[in-house]
């Protein structure tokens, strides 16, 4: 199994802030994803981070509100901008090694702008 | 549309007894993996189980096996002999292509 590195887990953020998330996996994968979970729900893709290119956003999410960067195999960050209060939430790092159609996930980064 | 559901909130079980999670899924895809994800309160997603589309008997993982049911698109998880650990909440998802769904999560509570 992959260990997933996140950080920051928590932090506390004023509005019209931005915050950079920073997502570290022990070995190469060929995909890794980011998620946002709203307290007691469920998961909502927000991006696919792809390596060499730009992020694949879903429907809802943008790049100038959550630009993306995967520069390896290894290693993703996700910022918020602009942050407002309905952007608190937990933030998923999540890796696919592939072949196994398994995820892996991070412990998460819990975000509260005030 | 590629679709998760759990009608079950919320559940609870007494410790050492048999619980039974349901999902239902919706795809028109005949290749897919099918998945339980447990998120305990310290909130790291883990994987439970998982079954391939692809062969009919059930997996079973020591305590936790499911009941595949293709055909009705079910996909259920028994936890047998029930831990305080189990407590958290359990997704279901599956994935095809690229692509991941997970249900809304059901939330179960082991009561000592």
């Amino acid at each position: 199994s992959a260990v997933i590195s996140q950080k920051p887990s928590r932090d506390i953020c004023q509005r019209g802030t931005s915050l950079t998330i920073q997502c570290q996996v022990d070995s190469q994968v060929t995909m890794m994803f980011w998620y946002r979970q709203q307290p007691g729900q469920s998961l909502t893709l927000i991006a696919t981070a792809n390596q060499g290119s730009e992020a694949t956003y879903e429907s809802g999410f943008v790049i100038d509100k959550f630009p993306i960067s995967r520069p390896n195999l290894t290693f993703s960050t996700l910022t918020v901008s602009n942050m407002s209060p309905e952007d608190s939430s937990i933030y998923l790092c999540s890796a696919d090694r592939g072949g196994t159609g398994e995820l892996f996930f991070g412990e998460g980064s819990r975000l509260t702008v005030l | 549309a590629q679709t998760v559901t759990q009608s079950q909130p919320e559940m609870s079980v007494q410790e050492a007894e048999t619980v039974t999670l349901s999902c239902t899924y919706d795809t028109s895809e005949s290749n897919y993996y099918l998945f339980w994800y447990k998120q305990p309160p310290s909130r790291q997603m883990i994987l439970v189980i998982r079954q391939e589309a692809y062969k009919q008997q059930n997996a079973t993982e020591n305590r936790f096996s499911v009941n595949f049911q293709k055909a009705a698109k079910s996909f259920s998880l028994k936890i047998s002999d029930s831990q305080l650990g189990d407590t958290a909440m359990y997704f279901c998802a599956f994935i095809t292509g690229n692509q991941f769904y997970f249900g809304t999560g059901t939330s179960l509570t082991v009561i000592p």
